[in-house]
């Protein structure tokens, strides 16, 4: 695609509740990234695949958070039992994984957990 | 750990006045270091970057120098327009394998007519 995209732009949900966040990477992009960006804060790092598997999820805050890239190309962010303070802008970046490589950065789901 | 530190914001300006965003980082290595910028409404966009010491990088009038002696990779522009105001981010990724990209908090900048 042109860019990364990401689905759903918002997400409302409610305490408990299990959501699913979307991201399709650029094409040909191997390095998949997720950040979760609170208001007025810089994009916090949860994890990194270089293609179908997860290098670094050194980032996830609990076991409630997990993700996935079955086929090296989209990614699919797993929050269960969602909590008040998993409200946030989750980020999206790939790139091509080399030194100095610029990241693209989807627009982002924001999430509120009511 | 690895880090950055941005000045804090909100930075004022008027149009045509003389811009300046301090980055510091910390680092094992050698990184490579980015400025990204969020326009109002916008995802983050790379503005420029630099991957070695004394390297200038530079784009739509800001530039920025990776300063190895002092760690830091401020961000300067000489005349600031209204359609720069938005939050910059300073950033650097880590050699050794895993280019995971570090931000700093992000620093906003409005500029007045």
């Amino acid at each position: 695609g042109a860019g990364v995209s990401q689905t759903p732009s918002n997400k409302v949900t409610e305490k408990g509740k299990y959501v699913e966040l979307r991201c399709d990477p650029i094409s040909g992009h191997t390095a998949l990234y997720w950040y979760r960006q609170s208001l007025g804060q810089g994009p916090e790092f949860l994890i990194y695949f270089q293609g179908t598997g997860a290098a670094d999820d050194s980032g996830l805050p609990n076991d409630r958070f997990f993700a996935v890239r079955p086929e090296g190309s989209v990614s699919t962010l797993k929050i269960q039992r969602t909590e008040r303070g998993d409200s946030a802008v989750y980020l999206c970046a790939s790139s091509l994984m080399d030194r100095g490589t610029e990241a693209f950065f989807g627009q982002g789901t924001r999430l509120t957990v009511v | 750990g690895n880090s950055v530190t941005q000045m804090e914001g909100p930075v004022t300006l008027s149009e045509e006045a003389f811009l300046t965003i301090n980055c510091t980082y910390t680092a094992t290595g050698y990184p490579s270091l980015f400025w990204y910028v969020q326009y109002p409404g916008e995802g983050l966009q790379l503005l420029l970057k630099a991957t070695k010491a004394d390297d200038k990088g530079s784009n739509k009038g800001f530039e920025a120098t990776y300063r190895k002696e002092t760690t830091s990779f401020h961000l300067e522009k000489g005349s600031v327009q209204v359609s720069d105001s938005a939050v910059y981010f300073c950033a650097l990724d880590l050699e050794g394998g895993s280019y995971i990209p570090t931000f700093g908090r992000g620093t906003s900048l409005i500029v007045h007519p």
